[in-house]
């Protein structure tokens, strides 16, 4: 199957300070990236949509402004969480869906990023 | 807007037995996924239906996109104890960029 990458896998930062955590589709060109952050016992909460070389699509309750979402190419988007706070930590997820026939309709995700902010 | 409804929540079974859960929805759906999450990981996909009326393999799983596009079940044979995970559904209406998640079914097998 298509794979995708997430790094860092996990990251601890300071508070106040901003963390950018990359997604990469390896095999394949997503032309369609999403965020993803997921709570204890919880299931997959969407952040935001982006779609490659336009502005992220939010889903409401997510600060556009906070959480920094760039989908530059075709197989990278980024997400910085910007003025991280304790808050803020959690496992952020990404996940690609491909043009093309076979990966059309499915979304492949990443390994997840656990962010700890102290 | 679309709800899928998951059962079970959680299920505790002896190892070697089967498993069945299954996804619903008052939603048509296009496309349904399952997925499974091992801890401190992402989702990984276990199967994509596409076809109302599909019923699908991949080693031990077995599911299946019901005829009316609303709901979806996942069966697995003779579990193990790799088989520990969260399960989930996933639905995708024709068109939609976004999935619609399940709440997820805990298995846990008791060895």
């Amino acid at each position: 199957g298509a794979v995708v990458s997430q790094h860092p896998s996990r990251v601890i930062c300071k508070s106040g300070t901003s963390v950018k955590i990359e997604c990469r589709s390896l095999d394949f060109q997503a032309t369609t990236m999403f965020w993803y952050r997921q709570f204890p016992k919880q299931s997959l909460m969407l952040m935001a949509t982006s779609n490659e070389g336009s502005k992220a699509t939010y889903e409401q309750g997510v600060e556009k402004d906070k959480f920094l979402i760039n989908h530059a190419s075709l197989t990278l988007s980024t997400l910085t969480v910007t003025s991280a706070h304790p808050e803020d930590s959690s496992f952020y997820i990404c996940s690609a869906r491909g043009g093309g026939r076979g990966t059309q309709e499915t979304q492949y995700f990443g390994p997840g990023t656990r962010l700890l902010v102290l | 807007g679309q709800q899928l409804n998951q059962s079970p929540q959680s299920m505790f079974i002896q190892e070697g037995e089967d498993v069945s859960m299954n996804c619903t929805s008052s939603s048509i759906f296009n496309t349904w996924l399952w997925y499974k999450q091992d801890p401190g990981e992402g989702p990984v996909l276990l199967i994509a239906l596409y076809k109302a009326g599909e019923l699908t393999s991949n080693g031990r799983l077995t599911a299946q996109f019901g005829i009316t596009r609303k709901d979806s079940f996942l069966n697995i044979s003779a579990s193990i104890p790799s088989d520990v995970g969260i399960y989930f559904c996933a639905g995708l209406v024709q068109g939609a960029q976004k999935l619609v998640f399940g709440q997820g079914t805990r298995l846990t097998i008791n060895p």
